[in-house]
């Protein structure tokens, strides 16, 4: 049974502290999504790649987000330092790219993270 | 920026009636998905529309694709308390971005 894994589940962390969130996309699929999600703003893309290159991180606080994908195996969305307007679920998300149509995601379960 | 409005934003309704939620936008897309999110859950996708007019049916749920590839709609027939949950359009490029709307959240009573 294919899925996306995401770890840690829940990080309870102290503003300031560096948070590495990862994830494990399904085996095959060529795009990897990295989403925050909070009551306000909904669903908002942070950030894609298509085979492991960036395409847009124009989503992302650049002088504290990072987002890499070291290899087809694992990507990380990286915070550094972290505020307490950080705090939302984070999803990462993978899919196959379809000729002319886009991308159907698959969603990991999410990272909870609470800065406090 | 490309932006996906869904109305309503929360709808409440008695098990047995029939409920539309809608998705709209000013941009054009080369697909339109609909997702179901449940409490401590990612989004799981229920439906890819990709032609113009385009209807899906799914036992109980219609999906539909606006003309013009700017909206859609999804149409729950005699909801039952399991259809409870967030629904969420996205809409997709041929340049893989997938955009999403704020969702609806829906609670069916019994």
């Amino acid at each position: 049974d294919a899925r996306v894994t995401q770890t840690p589940r829940d990080k309870v962390t102290e503003m300031g502290q560096e948070v590495t969130m990862r994830c494990q996309p399904i085996l095959g699929h060529n795009t990897v999504f990295w989403y925050r999600q909070t009551m306000m703003q909904g669903l908002e893309l942070l950030a894609y790649f298509r085979n492991r290159a960036p395409l847009d991180d124009s989503g992302m606080p650049k002088d504290r987000f990072s987002a890499e994908m070291p290899d087809a195996t694992l990507a990380t969305l990286k915070i550094q330092p972290s505020e307490p307007r950080d705090s939302a679920v984070y999803f990462c998300a993978s899919g196959l790219v379809h000729a002319g149509t886009g991308t159907e995601a698959f969603f990991g379960q999410g990272t909870r993270l609470t800065v406090v | 920026t490309q932006l996906l409005e869904q109305s309503p934003q929360f709808l409440s309704i008695q098990e047995g009636e029939n409920l539309t939620v809608y998705c709209n936008s000013s941009s054009v897309f080369s697909s339109l998905q609909w997702y179901r999110q449940e409490p401590g859950e990612g989004p799981v996708l229920l439906v890819t529309v990709v032609t113009g007019g385009e209807v899906k049916k799914l036992k109980r749920l219609t999906f539909q694709f606006g003309d013009a590839r700017k909206d859609s709609s999804l149409h729950i027939t005699a909801a039952q308390t399991g259809d409870t949950g967030l629904y969420l359009c996205a809409g997709g490029t041929s340049g893989s971005r997938l955009t999403f709307g704020e969702g609806t959240q829906l609670t069916v009573n019994p």
